[in-house]
């Protein structure tokens, strides 16, 4: 069975204090793995996809890397309004996506 | 571009009666999929529906179903219901889903379903 573990559940960062988060994954055969961003009473909002072992990807002050295991999305020098759920899913050879239970992230002034 | 539309946002319903959520692609957007979210369980994929057709199912009772029609918009329907299906359901579009290519889904503000 595909499992998708996000760690850790929580993280309270200040302003400019960078910190990764980690998605452990074990997939039969892995299509696709994305990141995700959820804000309070909203939908997932897409970040990136990953493909392969050794991708990387940017966006602002978030960078997302990936391995055969797991995933880390790292944030660099983070403002309050990166405060939000990061959620990671893998989409394993039978295309149904298996989201991980997300990290929380604070970003306090 | 509009992204992608769920009605209603609340709903409050009673153990025993069904519910319809209904949902509305991004324009251009062929592949719909459904997804139940709780503090307990996280996000559950329950289906996915590319050109009226079910492409895939997730492991989720068959008083849980849905449908698509030929302008891509989608409802779920959920019959006698259960405490345990309180929760936010969530839409969300893509240009065509699964295979050949692995898009990105877009996703809706969801249905807060509660049932008492």
């Amino acid at each position: 069975e595909d499992q998708v573990t996000q760690s850790p559940e929580a993280l309270r960062l200040q302003e400019g204090e960078s910190s990764s988060l980690n998605c452990s994954y074990t997939v039969s055969g892995l299509r696709g793995l994305f990141w995700y961003r959820q804000d309070p009473g909203k939908g997932p909002e897409f970040l990136f996809t990953l493909y392969s072992a050794g991708e990387e990807k940017e966006k602002e002050r978030l960078k997302a890397t990936l391995t055969k295991k797991e995933s880390f999305l790292h944030i660099t020098a983070p403002k309050p309004e990166d405060s939000a759920t990061y959620l990671c899913a893998v989409q394993p050879n039978d295309y149904k996506l298996s989201f991980g239970a997300g990290t929380t992230v604070t970003v306090r002034a | 571009k509009a992204g992608v539309t769920q009605t209603p946002r609340y709903l409050i319903k009673t153990r025993g009666q069904q519910v319809t959520l209904s949902c509305s692609p991004i324009s251009g957007h062929r592949s719909v999929s459904w997804y139940q979210q709780t503090p307990g369980q996280g996000l559950q994929f329950l289906f996915e529906y590319f050109s009226e057709t079910q492409r895939n199912k997730g492991n989720f009772p068959g008083r849980f179903s849905g449908r698509q029609f030929s302008n891509s918009r989608s409802e779920m329907n959920v019959s006698t219901l259960e405490l345990g299906d309180s929760a936010l359901y969530l839409c969300a579009s893509s240009p065509t889903g699964g295979p050949p290519y692995n898009s990105p889904l877009h996703f809706g503000n969801g249905t807060r379903l509660t049932v008492t």
